[in-house]
């Protein structure tokens, strides 16, 4: 069964400090994986996209890397702000479905001053 | 451009009632997609559609209806709410199919069945 698994579930941070987050997925094979941020009472924003061959990717202070190898991708948010509170969805798209994207529960990132 | 707009923000039914959940964007897109989000679960599709007049199945179909009859609009109907229907729904739209292109969401609509 496809899935996608994240950690921690909750993370409290200090402002200024990095933080990674991790995903862990069995899709295979899968043709892109992506970093969603949600922010509270809103709908899921693209952060990242990485297809199957791609390393890292960068958007600002968040990069996020990807290892097909072990099936696990990583987001590390650099210098965080209190701007970066919200949740943190990854996302895998298997090869071969053009519609069904399989959502990880998220990992819920609160920075504090 | 307003992107994706979905209204209401917030809706508590009854138990048997219908309500039309509204999903508008304005971005020219031909595919829209509509999802629920319960806690601790990842978005799960509901239904989809490809372009004006065609629809389909997601993973979790039962108790909706949708229909497609222009461009922008996808409404997503509850037939005879149940309880098990209270999430917090997401519609979303992308220029191209979704796993080859960034899907653009909605604010959401909180569905409270009591």
């Amino acid at each position: 069964k496809n899935q996608v698994e994240q950690s921690p579930q909750s993370l409290i941070i200090l402002e200024g400090k990095n933080c990674t987050l991790q995903c862990n997925y069995t899709v295979s094979p899968f043709s892109n994986l992506r970093w969603y941020k949600q922010d509270t009472g809103r709908g899921p924003v693209s952060l990242t996209i990485m297809t199957f061959s791609e390393n890292t990717k960068s958007n600002g202070r968040y990069t996020a890397t990807l290892d097909a190898d072990t099936k696990q991708s990583s987001l590390h948010i650099t210098a965080s702000q209190l701007s970066d509170s919200a949740s943190y969805i990854c996302v895998v798209i298997p090869m071969d479905s053009s519609y069904k994207l399989i959502f990880g529960s998220g990992t819920r990132l609160l920075v504090r001053p | 451009n307003a992107g994706v707009t979905q209204t209401p923000k917030f809706q508590v039914l009854k138990t048997g009632q219908s309500m039309t959940l509204q999903c508008a964007q304005d971005m020219n897109h031909e595919y829209m997609s509509w999802y629920r989000q319960d806690p601790g679960m990842g978005l799960r599709l509901i239904h989809y559609s490809v372009g004006a007049g065609i629809t389909d199945q997601g993973e979790v179909p039962n108790g909706y209806n949708v229909s497609r009859s222009t461009t922008e609009d996808f409404p997503l109907r509850l037939l005879s709410a149940a309880p098990s229907q209270t999430s917090v729904y997401f519609c979303a739209s992308s220029y191209s199919v979704p796993a080859v292109d960034t899907q653009y969401f909605g604010p959401g609509t909180r569905l409270t069945v009591l």
